[in-house]
C-alpha cells in the first residue's frame, strides 16, 4: 500500500513563528499536494507539485510556500504563522500513470493522516 | 468559476439506502471521485467515474452524467460505521489538482 506520512499529527505554534509541515510518500509518485480543511469550507488547495523542484500555486497560497527538493518529500512552510492559519493540513500524492476509460481501484489521491495545527 | 455542490448534512437509519448528490461546474472534466472521511481521519478513496453510468462496488455505487454535470453516491444497507463525511471531487483540466466540494456529513442512527 502507498504510504503518505505527515511528520506531526498535532502541532501548536506561536504567532510569527516559521512553521514547517513535512510530507513523505514511499511510492515514487510524481504529484504531491497540500490542502487545508476547515469546517464549512471543505478542502482547499494551497500548493501542488508536479515533480521535483516544480510547484504551482493553488487557490489559497498566500502566507505559504513549499519545497520539493526530493521526489518523496513535499514540505509546506508557513513563513510567519498567524491565527487564521489554524487548520487541519492534509498532504496527498498521486502517480501520473493511470488508465483512461474504465474505473480503477484508485485513480485519485492517497492522503496522509493530516496535521492539526493550532497557532496561538 | 469552478463550483462543486453537495448537501451539507443527511441523516438515515441502519439498513436503509441513502443517495448523496453532487453537481459540478468546472473548466474541463477528467473524472469524478468520491471519498469517505471519518472524523479526525484522512479521506479514503471510494470510487471514480470518468464515463457516464453506474459503477458498483459492494454496498456503494456511484453514478455520473457528464452532460448534466451530476453525480451521486448510493449507499445501501447502511451501517453505523457509515456515519462519516462524504467528499465529491472533480479533476478538471488534465494535469490539475482535484477540486473538492465541501462534503456531506451523513449520520446513521439505529
Amino acid at each position: 500500500d502507498v504510504k503518505v506520512t505527515q511528520s506531526s499529527r498535532y502541532l501548536v505554534k506561536r504567532t510569527g513563528e516559521k512553521v514547517f509541515l513535512e510530507c513523505v510518500q514511499d511510492m515514487d509518485h510524481e504529484n504531491m499536494f497540500w490542502y487545508r480543511q476547515d469546517p464549512g469550507l471543505g478542502l482547499r488547495l494551497i500548493y501542488f507539485s508536479y515533480d521535483v523542484k516544480m510547484k504551482e500555486k493553488g487557490d489559497i497560497p498566500e502566507g505559504y510556500s513549499v519545497s520539493r527538493e526530493k521526489k518523496e518529500r513535499f514540505s509546506l512552510i508557513l513563513e510567519s504563522a498567524s491565527t487564521n492559519q489554524t487548520s487541519m493540513y492534509l498532504c496527498a500524492s498521486r502517480t501520473l500513470g493511470f488508465s483512461l476509460g474504465a474505473s480503477a481501484t484508485n485513480e485519485g489521491y492517497t492522503f496522509g493522516s493530516g496535521t492539526r495545527l493550532t497557532v496561538v | 468559476g469552478q463550483n462543486i455542490d453537495q448537501p451539507t448534512e443527511m441523516t438515515a437509519t441502519e439498513g436503509a439506502i441513502v443517495q448523496i448528490n453532487c453537481t459540478y461546474q468546472t473548466s474541463g472534466f477528467n473524472g469524478l471521485f468520491w471519498y469517505q472521511q471519518h472524523a479526525g481521519e484522512a479521506p479514503t478513496f471510494l470510487s471514480y467515474n470518468v464515463l457516464d453510468g453506474l459503477e458498483e462496488k459492494g454496498r456503494f455505487s456511484s453514478f455520473l452524467s457528464r452532460s448534466k454535470g451530476y453525480s451521486y453516491l448510493l449507499l445501501k444497507e447502511l451501517q453505523m460505521k457509515d456515519s462519516a463525511s462524504y467528499l465529491c471531487a472533480v479533476k478538471g483540466q488534465a494535469g490539475t489538482a482535484l477540486i473538492f466540494g465541501k462534503g456531506t456529513t451523513l449520520s446513521v442512527s439505529s
